[in-house]
């Protein structure tokens, strides 16, 4: 099954500067990669999502980019800011057909410090 | 907004209760979820469904049991809580395969 590997657990940025976070999936057939962004005492929010026939997405300050060879796909968020603390997950669509589920990586805590 | 709702939002229990945990979806989705979520962070899967009369369990062994009799309602529920049971409880839906899932606020139990 697919298996989603997320780094860094924790980051810790200054604001104005950018912040990067990884994931790496195992199953080349998953073909649908989001990511959720969970604040304190709310459920995850979609923010970005990509599909396996894109390598990049960009919507304003955000970005996602795939690398389907090598299996890993990256957030960028530039010119942080401090509403951007928050929990940030990775996923990945796992298997192909028509149903597969979510498989979510362990998460990345964010703060941009002021 | 999404429109899926998770109740309570908060519960406090006693040890050997039995619970249920809400949630509804008004969006018409097939596929329903339930997450646990450790302190950690780590968002575990315990339970799925792909639509009425369809129920699966997920990656992490949970005590649990859901039901789907309605496409709109996919109860969680506890027949004798535990102090291990005390966590976050996230609900989620999806209309499709490849689309995003949208999550409830979720429940936050605590076993004593």
């Amino acid at each position: 099954g697919e298996n989603v590997e997320q780094h860094p657990s924790t980051l810790s940025v200054q604001e104005g500067d950018s912040a990067v976070i990884k994931c790496t999936y195992s199953d080349s057939a998953s073909n649908y990669f989001p990511w959720y962004k969970q604040e304190l005492g709310k459920g995850p929010q979609l923010i970005i999502d990509i599909r396996s026939n894109v390598g990049e997405k960009k919507d304003q300050r955000i970005a996602v980019t795939l690398n389907k060879t090598a299996k890993h796909f990256s957030l960028h968020i530039t010119e942080t800011q401090p509403e951007d603390s928050a929990v940030y997950f990775c996923a990945a669509r796992s298997g192909g057909g028509s149903q597969g589920n979510l498989i979510f990586g362990k998460g990345t805590k964010l703060s941009v410090k002021p | 907004e999404a429109d899926i709702y998770q109740t309570p939002r908060y519960l406090v229990i006693g040890t050997g209760k039995k619970i249920t945990l809400e949630c509804s979806q008004t969006m018409g989705h097939d596929k329903m979820y339930w997450y646990q979520q450790d302190p950690g962070m780590e968002l575990h899967l315990i339970h799925y469904s792909y639509g009425v009369n369809s129920t699966e369990k997920g990656d992490l062994s949970s005590e649990s049991t859901v039901s789907r009799i309605r496409t709109e309602h996919f109860p969680l529920t506890l027949e004798s809580a535990r102090p291990s049971h005390t966590s976050q409880y996230l609900c989620a839906s999806r209309p499709a395969a490849n689309t995003e899932a949208f999550f409830g606020q979720g429940t936050r139990l605590t076993v004593v």
